[in-house]
């Protein structure tokens, strides 16, 4: 039983354009969303986060959006760079627990 | 500051040996995690402690698992008897308080 789910296992975008990755959830209780990066035969990279009191959280090229009421979370990348190729996973916690709970990946491919 | 890091980064061993990975956490950090990933699927929770002490270990999958925190500081998570199902990559993160997880680079264990 998958409590985060992102249902693109891949994604390919243009250099310069923007690149969307999706995240659904199930639990109502997580109020908690990350974002993390993971290059090959490295651990996964924190990248931004968001609470459930907001439903935006920009950092550089990187925005989050949380749709609490669709249960649904999206990460845009823009303008997206060649270096941004990786998989990307999105994560969620409950309140007060540390425990993540992480969706399968989606792997982005930038290509010039 | 170094960062999370792990060891060793690959083990091969056949099934019913024993393996023990180690983590040792980012310097003053007091919480650690492993997590582990599985044939590509998503990256799953075992447990976390608090200085030495297990705080959360609902994830860990049954009690061919142990793991400890001897001092709070370093911690060793010990497969034994290692099945088939267990082969995949361990992670292992630390955190100041409820902030940011930081992952190491991961243990690949196969078992044969």
């Amino acid at each position: 039983d998958q409590q985060v789910k992102q249902n693109s296992p891949s994604l390919s975008v243009q250099e310069g354009r923007i690149s969307i990755l999706n995240c659904d959830y199930t639990n109502s209780m997580f109020d908690y969303f990350l974002w993390y990066k993971k290059y090959p035969a490295e651990g996964p990279t924190f990248l931004i986060s968001i609470s459930s009191i907001k439903d935006k959280n920009e950092d550089g090229r990187f925005t989050v959006f949380l749709n609490k009421s669709a249960k649904h979370l999206s990460l845009h990348i823009v303008p997206s760079q060649p270096g941004d190729s990786a998989v990307y996973f999105c994560a969620a916690s409950e309140y007060n627990t540390d425990k993540l709970i992480f969706g399968t990946g989606t792997r982005l491919q930038v290509f010039p | 500051e170094a960062g999370v890091t792990q060891f060793p980064s690959h083990s091969v061993i056949e099934k019913g040996q024993t393996v023990t990975l180690r983590c040792d956490p980012i310097s003053g950090h007091d919480n650690l995690y492993w997590y582990r990933r599985v044939m590509g699927k998503e990256i799953k929770f075992l447990l976390h402690f608090v200085k030495e002490s297990k705080q959360d270990e609902s994830g860990m999958p049954n009690n061919r698992f142990l793991a400890e925190r001897t001092g709070g500081t370093y911690s060793t998570l010990k497969v034994q008897p290692a099945e088939l199902e267990d082969s995949g990559v361990y992670f292992c993160a630390s955190s100041r308080g409820s902030s940011e997880q930081y992952f190491g680079p991961g243990t690949r264990l196969t078992v044969t």
